[in-house]
């Protein structure tokens, strides 16, 4: 079936540790995002990219690096400059244009 | 910032009954408008995607109306299921179609 896969499920992170969240997708979607959700807030754009070999920041991307090798693949990494990274992290993608976003299962990301 | 709200933050209704939510957002240079539903240990799921004013859509029970003019959009359900229950985001989309999520209504119905 396609769809977008997250790994790990539960990610715990030690102190000045950089961490690497997978991202891939089979749905051919040229366009992938980040999201990051905390309690009482809504999803927010960490980083999103609309074709291979080219991403932008969102709103929130302090701490965070990225790349998009390939198509299928979007990782993001957690690293240690980001001061507040526990969090529940949404992989996404979508075609281009005004459509709906396919979501991942997500990543619990916690500090030791 | 697009900031969106929502409204209410959460309902419980009894099964059978019809509800609705609200979503408001910034009138000025809109694009596109999503509304998805977020099951509990689920991922969310993209219920709709709206981009003209006094757009409508229906997807079974649950419809969606569009005012880009005055910046709002309501959800409706008819006759709630308990598997209605779920938390309801709405988010207005950019031109790169990056999405501006509110913080959703979760709506619990009762069997």
């Amino acid at each position: 079936d396609g769809g977008i896969t997250q790994s790990p499920k539960y990610l715990f992170r030690k102190e000045g540790q950089n961490v690497t969240l997978s991202c891939e997708q089979n749905l051919n979607h040229d366009a992938m995002y980040w999201y990051r959700q905390d309690p009482g807030q809504g999803l927010r754009l960490i980083y999103y990219s609309q074709i291979v070999n080219d991403f932008q920041k969102g709103d929130i991307a302090e701490g965070y690096s990225v790349s998009r090798e390939k198509k299928e693949s979007f990782p993001l990494t957690v690293t240690s400059a980001q001061k507040n990274p526990t969090a529940f992290y949404l992989c996404a993608s979508s075609p281009t244009g005004y459509q709906p976003q396919h979501f991942g299962d997500g990543t619990r990301l916690s500090i030791l | 910032i697009l900031n969106v709200e929502q409204s209410p933050q959460s309902l419980h209704v009894q099964e059978g009954d019809s509800t609705n939510f609200t979503c408001s957002f910034p009138s000025s240079n809109f694009y596109a408008l999503h509304w998805y539903r977020w099951e509990t240990a689920k991922s969310p799921e993209a219920l709709f995607v709206m981009t003209l004013n006094g757009d409508e859509k229906k997807k079974g029970r649950i419809s969606a109306t569009l005012n880009t003019k005055e910046g709002y959009s309501y959800l409706y359900i008819k006759g709630s299921q308990p598997e209605d229950s779920a938390t309801y985001l709405c988010a207005r989309g950019t031109g790169a179609n990056n999405l501006f999520f509110g913080t959703g209504t979760r709506l619990t119905v009762i069997p």
